[in-house]
């Protein structure tokens, strides 16, 4: 049971640098989402996805793109890495969005240099 | 707009002592309530949820929470702690076709 699983698991960006993270669920979820980690600061929302096809913004969506894919995958884009960027990233996914279980991917810690 | 506290940013007991994590929660509709747990370099998964009916949830590992609408909190608890539980703990907040807002978390250390 692969679950939901987020490549690559380390990176070293250097400021200004690009690179997209890869999330993918094996759950036939409808719902999906991006979360940075941050010390002190929980899970903030990045952006999610509710259905296929469909994106919005979440809680601090400054600086991202993502895009769903198709229904498995549902990946993130930082186009010009900032040190502000350093965290570690979370996909999740659900079968709906509101009282379902969210299932996380293990995380990706992103150090912007 | 929904918001979530959880009240101590690190909790420590003994092996075998009573373990009480606090979350209160702010929401102007019925809430869906979560408490996660975060191992170290680990993804979150869900320890317990309420959604509807009975206000005591049991959970995974021993975890009980209740939900109190009155004092509009939903405290994690445990009767003996282990070493094992030794982790970070997250409780959230969602609504119907609503997204999950956390809190800023609780580290538990538990001391042999």
């Amino acid at each position: 049971n692969a679950g939901v699983t987020q490549t690559p698991k380390f990176q070293v960006l250097k400021t200004g640098q690009s690179m997209t993270l890869q999330c993918a669920q094996d759950m036939n979820h409808n719902s999906m989402y991006w979360y940075r980690q941050d010390p002190g600061m929980g899970l903030r929302l990045i952006y999610y996805s509710a259905s296929e096809g469909t994106t919005d913004k979440g809680e601090v969506p400054n600086g991202y793109n993502v895009s769903r894919l198709n229904k498995r995958e549902f990946s993130l884009r930082l186009e010009s890495a900032a040190p502000s960027q350093t965290s570690v990233y979370f996909c999740a996914s659900s079968l709906d969005r509101g009282n379902t279980e969210a299932f996380f991917g293990q995380g990706t810690r992103l150090t912007v240099v | 707009a929904q918001s979530v506290t959880q009240l101590g940013s690190h909790v420590s007991v003994s092996e075998g002592a009573l373990v009480l994590l606090r979350c209160n929660y702010s929401s102007s509709v019925p809430p869906y309530l979560f408490w996660y747990v975060q191992y170290p370099n680990q993804g979150l998964q869900l320890l317990l949820k309420y959604t509807t009916g009975a206000t005591l949830v049991k959970g995974i590992n021993g975890f009980e929470a209740e939900f109190k609408k009155s004092e509009t909190s939903f405290h994690l608890t445990k009767p003996s702690a282990h070493m094992s539980d030794a982790a970070e703990y997250f409780c959230a907040v969602s609504r119907s076709q609503g997204n999950l807002i956390f809190g800023k978390g609780t580290k538990l250390s538990v001391k042999p």
